[in-house]
């Protein structure tokens, strides 16, 4: 098993880019979560999915978060436009019982 | 609603010593709890969880977890600390009852090792 797979691992871009993260989940789990951490904030849930559903968005900071789950094996996440204080890592999760398996992040900056 | 709450940002200890590292919590329903272990640029990596099997519960490289419902605390220990468990570890909760699997994480402690 690959575990969860996030894309790209670093991502630099510059202020009023668009930003999509990426994140394949482990097979068969069937909740997927949005994290960021900061060292400011620590780890924040943004959103997480049931069955490719959105159940809970209400971590998302604003309007310009957006995440989508097509089908079991995708996810992704978007920043537009992006900002400097988005900076931060962005973790993907998956779940099927209680404990996650988490990605090795993506580390955005946005200069 | 819930929450854990990690008390001491940074705990150093000296190889081989006693790792204590304190978390309490808060919830409306029965919880599980979890420890977490972050090394440098990694993703977090479950050491243990309790599920109301065991109030003691074992975990991975020696770590250990007592669930103590009276005072509302779930502190992690290992008894001789090693180099290698230099890292932040985060205390995290859900609820057991909950359709959703949400989790709560603390705001981590970070453990150093003194040689």
């Amino acid at each position: 098993d690959a575990g969860v797979i996030q894309s790209p691992r670093h991502e630099v871009t510059e202020m009023g880019q668009e930003v999509t993260l990426r994140c394949k989940p482990i097979s068969g789990h069937d909740y997927l979560f949005w994290y960021r951490q900061t060292m400011m904030r620590g780890l924040e849930l943004l959103i997480y999915f049931n069955n490719n559903v959105p159940i809970d968005d209400s971590g998302m900071p604003e309007d310009r978060f957006s995440a989508k789950m097509p089908n079991a094996s995708f996810s992704t996440l978007k920043i537009q436009p992006s900002e400097p204080r988005d900076s931060a890592v962005y973790f993907c999760a998956s779940s099927t019982s209680y404990g996650y398996t988490f990605g090795s992040g993506t580390r955005l900056t946005v200069v | 609603a819930q929450s854990v709450t990690q008390l001491g940002s940074h705990v150093s200890v000296s190889e081989g010593a006693l790792v204590l590292l304190r978390c309490n919590y808060s919830s409306s329903v029965p919880p599980y709890l979890f420890w977490y272990v972050q090394y440098p640029n990694q993703g977090l990596q479950l050491l243990l969880k309790y599920t109301s099997a065991a109030t003691l519960v074992k975990g991975i490289n020696g770590f250990e977890a007592e669930f103590k419902k009276s005072e509302t605390s779930f502190h992690l220990t290992k008894p001789s600390a090693h180099m290698s468990d230099a890292a932040e570890y985060f205390c995290a909760v859900s609820g057991r009852y909950s359709s959703a699997s949400k989790i709560i994480f603390g705001s981590g402690t970070r453990l150093s090792i003194r040689p």
